[in-house]
């Protein structure tokens, strides 16, 4: 069974700054693929960023980063330079690679950027 | 990536009935899924929707309570039928995109009174 653990329930971060969301996943799957997810409060799910397990590089999108450490099994969310938009809900989550194609999601972080 | 229309956006139903959610694709995709996101919390995934076969439900959920069609590779509706009010929540359709991503439609946003 594929898990999904996010440990920070809420996070606050200075306008401007970096803020890392944790993430770590569990998978008996040897291919599998990693995604972040924004919820703005208007509720729609905006698709951030990508990591395939066999991926050599971190993926980076614009401001996004996914700090991605197989051997630990964690796909931290790295959001640099914080803008008062990025006040959220994120979510983490998971595919197996077999012929489900289900995404399984974990728990989410709270982030308010402080201006 | 596709873009998904769903509908109604919100509804407040009173309990006993049943509501019916419609998700059209722009472009024909083999799978849909449905999720479920109750106050506060995350995505659970109902079930994974293939044209042409039955619904694929988690656990937890079943047909009878979460009937679903998928009459072609655009088009799916899931029922929330003889509703309570634990059954208020946020319900999202899905499909998996070509570059990796997921897109979601906007959500039905449902209220049992």
């Amino acid at each position: 069974a594929q898990k999904i653990t996010q440990t920070q329930p809420g996070m606050f971060v200075q306008e401007k700054e970096a803020v890392t969301l944790d993430c770590t996943y569990d998978t008996s799957d040897q291919s599998y693929g990693l995604f972040w997810y924004k919820q703005p409060s208007s509720g729609e799910m905006i698709f951030l960023i990508y990591q395939g397990s066999y991926d050599e590089q971190n993926a980076t999108e614009g401001r996004y980063s996914l700090n991605f450490q197989k051997a630990r099994k964690s796909a931290n969310l790295v959001i640099s330079a914080s803008q008062l938009g990025d006040s959220a809900m994120y979510f983490c989550a998971m595919r197996g690679m077999d012929s489900s194609y289900k995404l399984i999601f974990g728990s989410g972080t709270r982030l308010l950027v402080r201006p | 990536s596709a873009v998904i229309s769903q509908k109604p956006s919100r509804d407040i139903c009173q309990r006993g009935t049943s509501l019916t959610i419609q998700c059209q694709v722009d472009s024909q995709v083999t799978m849909m899924f449905w999720y479920r996101q109750q106050p506060g919390q995350s995505l659970t995934l109902i079930a994974t929707a293939n044209q042409g076969s039955e619904a694929t439900y988690e656990s937890g959920f079943v047909i009878d309570k979460f009937p679903i069609s998928r009459p072609n590779l655009t088009f799916s509706t899931l029922t929330v039928s003889n509703m309570s009010p634990e059954d208020s929540s946020i319900y999202l359709c899905s499909v998996a995109g070509q570059s990796y991503g997921y897109t979601f439609g906007s959500g039905t946003r449902l209220t049992v009174v």
